[in-house]
């Protein structure tokens, strides 16, 4: 159980152009969803928290006009990262907070070019 | 602000060894701890859990410890395989607000067949 699906696993777009990622949990609601980033050979740096209903919370230096969150439902978060840039490359994944533990999705490898 | 760090960075086994990972985090005041493991390009998958109220988990091969008083949590894996082959990451909870996890850089594991 506590299955958190990310798509797409894989994605490449243009400099300039906007990307959205989706994490949906299948079978619990995710009520908070979190939102990291992971550089090669780095750990996973939280990006953001979002809240069903509400505006997401961002880290600090992270640009909250760049990556839009938006949790509209219990079971699904999207991340858009805007006018992608090449050094937005990076691994994308999306954690939903389950009883006392967190599932994750399978990340999204975003390659701008 | 929680820092947690994992020593070593890379660690190569011959298969059939025990072996024992260690990660350390300097705030004591934490919700829970929880290992994870991650394969190459893919998402985190949950091995252990530790609640702040108990001493270890075991699951299979795997036990994780916990000690607060310290700040440090062991990952133990008995009998390796190639297959365990993997990055492994340990990550507290703050427990306060949100319950963000904090991340080390992870522990990289080879074993040799």
């Amino acid at each position: 159980g506590a299955v958190v699906s990310q798509h797409p696993s894989r994605v490449i777009c243009k400099s300039g152009t906007s990307v959205k990622i989706e994490c949906r949990s299948l079978d619990f609601q995710a009520t908070t969803m979190f939102w990291y980033r992971q550089f090669p050979k780095q750990s996973l740096m939280l990006m953001a928290t979002s809240n069903e209903g509400s505006k997401a919370t961002y880290e600090q230096g992270v640009e909250k006009d760049k990556f839009l969150i938006n949790h509209a439902s219990l079971t699904l978060s999207t991340l858009t990262v805007t006018s992608a840039h090449p050094e937005d490359s990076s691994f994308y994944i999306c954690s939903g907070r389950f009883n006392y533990g967190y599932t994750f999705g399978s990340g999204t490898r975003l390659t701008v070019v | 602000k929680q820092e947690v760090t994992q020593i070593p960075a890379a660690l190569s086994v011959p298969e059939g060894e025990n072996l024992v990972l260690n990660c350390s985090f300097t705030d004591s005041a934490i919700y829970n701890l929880q290992w994870f493991r991650q394969d190459p390009g893919k998402g985190l998958t949950s091995l252990l859990l530790i609640q702040s109220s108990q001493r270890e988990q075991t699951s299979g091969r795997l036990n994780a410890s916990l000690d607060k008083s310290s700040g440090r949590s062991t990952l133990y894996i008995a009998a390796s395989q190639p297959g365990d082959s993997a990055t492994y990451l340990c990550a507290a909870s703050s427990g306060a607000g949100s319950y963000q996890l904090t991340f080390g850089k992870g522990t990289k594991l080879s074993v040799i067949p």
